[in-house]
């Protein structure tokens, strides 16, 4: 079975300033990782995802996160933020192959930029 | 394009009474998903679906129904409905496997009294 840790519950940045979401996995087989975005009162929506290949993915809004094998986690990071990135952020994790389509969530990091 | 719309948004029920959730995909995503998201616990999966008449349980099962009957609907029933599933309900699909994307609904806000 695999789990997800996100290692702050809220992370408070100021404007323009760069941001890192942290993001543990455990899993005893190889897996697909994901981060998802909650705006308040919607549904998720999918910033980026890691199947394979390079270890950086880039997704939209400027985002972007390296896979580390090694140490099992994928940090979410944006060098400058801007006031429209207040939002809730969800690591995910699914195991490759058969049930590679069932996510396992994070509890979520709230963001909020001060201006 | 419609995608996957979920209803009702909101809703008061009763404890002990029987509620139904529907979900609607336009995309014919031969996977289907509810999660139920609580304070604390990110989302967690209630049950899924591979393809029409095929479900199976996911995290949190119990006191849940689905069925699904057709490739584009999958109504999620709490036969009995208790406080402790007052929760937001999200809805999602997914295209064939390895494609792994997986779209989610705006959320069902379900408040049991």
């Amino acid at each position: 079975a695999q789990s997800v840790t996100q290692l702050d519950s809220q992370v408070p940045v100021f404007e323009e300033a760069p941001v890192e979401l942290r993001c543990n996995y455990s899993s005893s087989v190889s897996v697909y990782l994901f981060w998802y975005v909650q705006y308040p009162n919607q549904g998720l929506q999918l910033l980026l995802k890691y199947l394979s290949g390079s270890t950086l993915v880039k997704g939209i809004n400027g985002f972007e996160a390296e896979f580390n094998k090694s140490q099992t986690s994928f940090h979410l990071r944006k060098p400058s933020v801007h006031i429209s990135d207040t939002a809730e952020y969800f690591c995910a994790v699914s195991h490759r192959g058969k049930g590679a389509q069932k996510l396992v969530f994070g509890q979520g990091t709230r963001l909020t930029i001060n201006p | 394009d419609a995608g996957i719309t979920q209803s009702p948004r909101y809703k008061i029920t009763e404890t002990g009474r029987q509620v139904t959730l529907m979900c609607h995909q336009t995309w014919s995503h031969s996977y289907m998903f509810w999660y139920r998201q609580d304070l604390g616990h990110g989302l967690r999966l209630i049950y899924y679906s591979a393809a029409a008449d095929i479900t199976d349980k996911g995290e949190v099962p119990d006191g849940y129904v689905v069925s699904r009957s057709k490739t584009e609907n999958f109504p999620l029933t709490l036969e009995s409905a208790t406080r402790s599933q007052t929760s937001v309900y999200f809805c999602a699909s997914s295209g064939r496997q390895g494609q792994n994307t997986i779209y989610f609904g705006e959320g069902s806000w379900l408040t049991v009294v």
